[in-house]
């Protein structure tokens, strides 16, 4: 256990569902964020919030929207993906943004 | 070109062997991760490396920081089952007050009892 708890751990859609994965941390960090691990590729980083705030949005298409209410939560919103947004979806959380970052165990999602 | 270089790719060794692991940044290092993830889920924090020639170590896994080749290594001792997974190393490019690491594509681990 992490401290970082991720729901649900797999999920399927279709393309033209909404859904949303959620993230929370226990660890009374300040800055969490969103990655995007895919077959064969680096980890890729899709989103951080620093105390609430988001600091960065890496080129992420719209159809990925991501929601912090407060410091412990994290949610990113789904809609209309397609079949090659189908990968591992992690949460971290961070006590300040430059130190070591602590992972969920991730959700993988599969569109169809 | 990929900005942070691990190798090898995959490892196959026998329990007992040691193992290294080398990670090389094109860019200037200002921190190094090493983390350590079972298929399919989370990464797990192993350790972190901040100046030149730091070096640390936990239970019998030990990462060295080389600053002016911009490289770390992470050696195994007398490798266990229980060590095997993807191993992926996380740079900070960017110094204080950044919080975007750039990953590299992993080493996969494999140890036959």
């Amino acid at each position: 256990e992490t401290g970082v708890t991720q729901t649900p751990r797999h999920l399927v859609m279709g393309m033209t569902n909404k859904k949303s994965l959620k993230c929370e941390q226990h660890l009374g960090h300040n800055a969490m964020y969103w990655y995007k691990q895919s077959a064969k590729k680096p980890l890729e980083l899709m989103f951080v919030y620093s105390l609430e705030e988001r600091v960065e949005n890496n080129s992420v298409p719209s159809r990925f929207s991501p929601e912090c209410p407060n410091s412990s939560h994290l949610f990113l919103h789904l809609h209309t993906l397609q079949p090659e947004d189908s990968a591992l979806y992690l949460c971290a959380s961070s006590q300040e943004t430059h130190n070591e970052q602590f992972f969920g165990p991730g959700t993988r999602l599969t569109v169809l | 070109s990929q900005e942070l270089e691990q190798s090898p790719q995959s490892l196959i060794v026998q329990e007992g062997k040691n193992l290294t692991i080398n990670c090389t940044s094109s860019k200037t290092l200002y921190g190094l991760y090493w983390y350590k993830q079972k298929y399919g889920e989370g990464l797990i924090f192993l350790m972190m490396l901040q100046k030149g020639g730091e070096e640390k170590s936990h239970e019998k896994i030990t990462a060295k920081l080389d600053e002016k080749k911009q490289q770390s290594s992470l050696h195994i001792t007398a490798s266990q089952p229980s060590h095997a997974g993807i191993y992926l190393c996380g740079a900070d490019n960017h110094g204080a007050g950044s919080y975007q690491l750039t990953f590299g594509k992993g080493t996969k681990l494999s140890v036959i009892p």
